[in-house]
């Protein structure tokens, strides 16, 4: 079962560099999202999307963009990478109903990202 | 706006005392509610969810959690701990209408003594 795949797991970019956070899921999920992960601070939304082709801020959206152009993919772009986007990423998939999987978010392995 | 306190970042227990992590959020209308683990280096993964059913809530390995609207609290217990038990537990909300917005607590991180 690959759920909700992330790659890369780990990466080192210079200050201003650009770089894209690749999400995949294979559950057919209609709503996936990105969070990041700081110490002390639990996870914080980044975008969410509803839908391919509707995408939508979360709580963190600053230096970040994102589009939905497939029900699989989710890719997280880093425009100028600066040191306070050092964090550790997750990205997520779910869907509204019934059912044990219903309303629960699923989350990737994570990809862990230091900026110099 | 919703909100989620866990109390205490830090919690040591006994291998085979009771396990209490304490979450309670900030809600007019009951929402959904998770615990999510996460081990050094993993994911997350569900522990277990309320979304308005039985407020008694049992989950995996053990772990269970009880929906106390008066109290607005939702936290989570095990009867005896395990040294495998050892990680960080997330405690977090959604709006019943947005459940793919999670707003997450700050975590407990949780030590087990042998």
């Amino acid at each position: 079962n690959a759920g909700v795949t992330q790659t890369p797991k780990f990466q080192v970019l210079k200050t201003g560099q650009s770089m894209t956070l690749q999400c995949a899921q294979d559950m057919n999920h209609e709503y996936m999202s990105w969070y990041r992960q700081d110490p002390g601070m639990g996870l914080r939304l980044i975008h969410y999307s509803v839908g391919a082709g509707i995408t939508d801020q979360g709580e963190v959206p600053n230096g970040y963009n994102v589009s939905r152009s497939t029900t699989e993919d989710f890719p997280l772009r880093l425009l100028s990478a600066a040191p306070s986007q050092t964090s550790v990423y997750f990205c997520a998939s779910s869907y509204t109903g019934q059912g044990r999987s219903g309303n629960t978010i699923y989350f990737g392995e994570g990809s862990w990202l230091t900026v110099v | 706006a919703q909100s989620v306190t866990q109390l205490g970042s830090h919690v040591s227990v006994s291998e085979g005392a009771l396990v209490l992590l304490r979450c309670n959020y900030s809600s007019s209308v009951p929402p959904y509610l998770f615990w999510y683990v996460q081990y050094p280096n993993q994911g997350l993964q569900l522990l277990l969810k309320y979304t308005s059913a039985a407020t008694l809530v049992k989950g995996i390995n053990g772990f269970e959690a009880e929906f106390k609207k008066s109290e607005t609290s939702f936290h989570l217990t095990k009867p005896s701990a395990h040294m495998s038990d050892a990680a960080e537990y997330f405690c977090a909300v959604s709006d019943v209408d947005s459940s793919y917005k999670l707003i997450f607590g700050s975590g407990t991180r949780l030590l087990v003594r042998p």
